[in-house]
């Protein structure tokens, strides 16, 4: 297996812009989970999904983000409009339930 | 409610040991513990379970305190493959139901 896939792997934007980032999450896994990483915050748990179902989303830190899981090979995250303080790498990570498979991950920079 | 890891960083010789502690105030049905090296994604180790289960990694170990709600990951004859930073994550359900709370993470160097 090609492990969970993130795409993409850098993104620059402007303030203001759309942005959406890309999971494909390991086949058979039933838990779908999005990470943001920053110096300041360490790694924070957005939101999270069993068998394409939202569960939690009280890590979402504004209206700004929604996450989507339309089937269970893909989901989005996205962020509309962006701003500066969404810059950090977002990682997507897919488990069965116990150890928890992690993307390479997307740095993102909102300028 | 996010765990607590300590030290925030330790610089070792290759072959000392290390101990990396992680504490909740909350109840903890299981801790997991991930490495991750720069500018890569975190790595799974090692997952302690409420009732003593452990699955993990053949040369490193962990202890789980349920009373105490506390973990703590041993790295023994440290190699320099061991340098990156080690974050806790903490479950308060079994099986993935809360998804992963993470410390801050320790930074581990590891010096020839």
């Amino acid at each position: 297996d090609a492990g969970v896939i993130q795409s993409p792997r850098h993104e620059v934007t402007e303030m203001g812009q759309e942005v959406t980032l890309r999971c494909k999450p390991i086949s058979g896994h039933d838990y779908l989970f999005w990470y943001r990483q920053t110096m300041m915050r360490g790694l924070e748990l957005l939101i999270y999904f069993n068998n394409n179902v939202p569960i939690d989303d009280s890590g979402m830190p504004e209206d700004r983000f929604s996450a989507k899981m339309p089937n269970a090979s893909f989901s989005t995250l996205k962020i509309q409009p962006s701003e500066p303080r969404d810059s950090a790498v977002y990682f997507c990570a897919s488990s069965t339930g116990t150890e928890a498979f992690f993307g390479q991950g997307t740095r993102l920079t909102v300028v | 409610q996010q765990p607590v890891q300590s030290p925030q960083a330790v610089i070792l010789r290759e072959g000392e040991d290390a101990v990396i502690n992680c504490s909740s105030s909350k109840a903890l049905y299981s801790v997991h513990w991930y490495r991750q090296k720069h500018g890569e994604a975190p790595v799974f180790l090692m997952i302690l379970l409420k009732g003593g289960e452990q699955k993990g990694h053949e040369k490193i170990s962990a202890s789980f305190n349920e009373k105490k709600q506390q973990s703590s990951l041993y790295l023994t004859a440290s190699q320099l493959s061991y340098s990156g930073t080690y974050f806790c994550g903490t479950e308060m359900r079994r099986g993935g139901a809360d998804g992963l709370t993470f410390g801050k993470g320790t930074h581990l160097i590891i010096q020839p």
